[in-house]
């Protein structure tokens, strides 16, 4: 099956710092990928959905200043959380797609995000 | 999938006996249909799919039932095991294109053995 791999699986930082969450699809080419954001005991919350090459869609609320998203290739995305603050604090988790005609969505294993 | 709930339902069940774990669905143009198993701390791991051309789909020991007249999934899992206990969420999404893949409220599914 298709292996999606984030990193890092978890991250400490300190209020005010940039964080950067990589999202890789280590067997496939991803043409769309998607970053939720889980809180404890919640279901996932769409963050954005970005496709290679083009700037990301943000979903309704979710601030694309501080939740910087890069797609530059086929096998990587980039999520950064900028001037992170401890609300930012939860399981951020992505997902990619091979890409129009695919509908299957494979997912990482998460990163947990402590902003202290 | 419907709104995010802040207490996950519980679901409690014996080893050996079968697990019904239901899903409401609110956008009638989704066509596809996922069910999802989430263990504590790792991402969300595919266990089953079913589109709308379907109404039933079975795999190894799980089987999705899907009403599109009242938007409602059930996954069932036969003969719960303790490897069986996860969090379960339902996920839609319309096919073709790059449809995000909306997520349900999870159920939270307790083997007792």
């Amino acid at each position: 099956g298709a292996v999606v791999s984030q990193h890092p699986s978890w991250v400490i930082c300190k209020s005010g710092t940039s964080v950067k969450i990589e999202c890789r699809s280590l067997d496939f080419q991803a043409t769309t990928m998607f970053w939720y954001r889980q809180f404890p005991k919640q279901s996932l919350m769409l963050m954005a959905t970005s496709n290679e090459g083009s700037k990301a869609t943000y979903e309704q609320g979710v601030e694309k200043d501080k939740f910087l998203i890069n797609h530059a290739s086929l096998t990587l995305s980039t999520l950064t959380v900028t001037s992170a603050h401890p609300e930012d604090s939860s399981f951020y988790i992505c997902s990619a797609r091979r890409g129009a005609g695919h509908t299957e969505a494979f997912f990482g294993q998460g990163t947990r995000l402590t902003v202290v | 999938g419907e709104s995010v709930g802040l207490h996950l339902p519980t679901l409690s069940v014996q080893e050996g006996d079968n697990s019904i774990i239901n899903c409401a669905y609110s956008n009638s143009a989704s066509d596809y249909f996922i069910w999802y198993k989430q263990e504590s701390g790792k991402g969300p791991q595919f266990i089953i799919d079913i589109r709308s051309n379907m109404d039933k789909r079975q795999g190894q020991r799980v089987t999705v039932l899907l009403n599109k007249t009242v938007k409602h999934l059930s996954l069932q899992i036969a003969a719960t095991q303790p490897g069986d206990s996860a969090v379960y969420f339902c996920a839609d999404a319309i096919s073709g294109g790059y449809q995000k893949v909306t997520f349900g409220t999870g159920t939270k599914l307790q083997v007792i053995p």
